[in-house]
């Protein structure tokens, strides 16, 4: 069974451009769940989807966004980036949603580069 | 507030040793707690989920106790390699109407030869 997958694994972006990432669950799992790192800092969720349906959101100003599609692949968008935006973003998906007690598998990440 | 903390920050042991991770929270209603392993620049790997009736479940030389009443956690690690060499994360499962995921800042653990 293949894991999650995450496209593009390493991306460089100038301040003010916005970036499109993607994220392919494993096959069957309906939610993905977005997270962000930053060096050094733990994960900070950003948010999730289950179903084509964000059913949790973290403390991100609106510039980050996201959407699930009918296959459950999900995409995540960052407008008008800035030089903090730069990080590791992570995707995991799960069977089920949120924090019941579905594993989460997570993705190799992309690494974002805002220069 | 929803809160998860752990203990200690960081930690250095030889190779072969053991080793205990602590993790403390104030989540509720509980709904289930995990330990993750993550190596640098990788995703994190989960290792255990507990829900409220599991006390201590193992996964190889992994063992995580959970202490419901008091709110903590501890993960073991038994006869340390080099491969354990990352840093541990639990995150704990508010039983919420979003069932919302509180992760902690992790442990970095070093194991040196």
């Amino acid at each position: 069974k293949a894991g999650v997958t995450q496209t593009p694994r390493y991306l460089i972006k100038t301040r003010g451009q916005q970036v499109t990432l993607s994220c392919s669950p494993i096959s069957g799992h309906r939610s993905v769940s977005w997270y962000q790192q930053t060096p050094g800092q733990g994960l900070q969720f950003l948010f999730e989807y289950f179903s084509e349906t964000q059913r949790n959101k973290g403390n991100f100003p609106g510039r980050f966004s996201g959407r699930q599609f009918s296959n459950s692949r999900s995409e995540m968008n960052v407008s008008t980036l800035e030089l903090g935006d730069s990080a590791l973003y992570l995707c995991a998906s799960s069977l089920g949603w949120g924090g019941m007690a579905y594993e989460q598998y997570f993705g190799p990440g992309t690494r974002l580069t805002v220069t | 507030k929803n809160q998860v903390e752990q203990s200690p920050q960081s930690l250095i042991i030889l190779e072969g040793k053991n080793c205990t991770l602590q993790c403390n929270y104030t989540v509720s209603p509980f709904s289930n707690l995990r330990w993750y392993k993550q190596d640098t620049g990788r995703g994190p790997v989960s290792l255990t989920i507990m829900t409220f009736s599991e006390n201590t479940k193992s996964n190889g030389r992994y063992t995580a106790t959970l202490d419901a009443d008091t709110k903590q956690s501890s993960l073991h690690i038994t006869a340390s390699q080099l491969s354990d060499s990352a840093s541990y994360i639990c995150v704990v499962s508010a039983m919420d109407s979003n069932y919302q995921l509180i992760w902690g800042a992790g442990t970095k653990l070093i194991i040196k030869p």
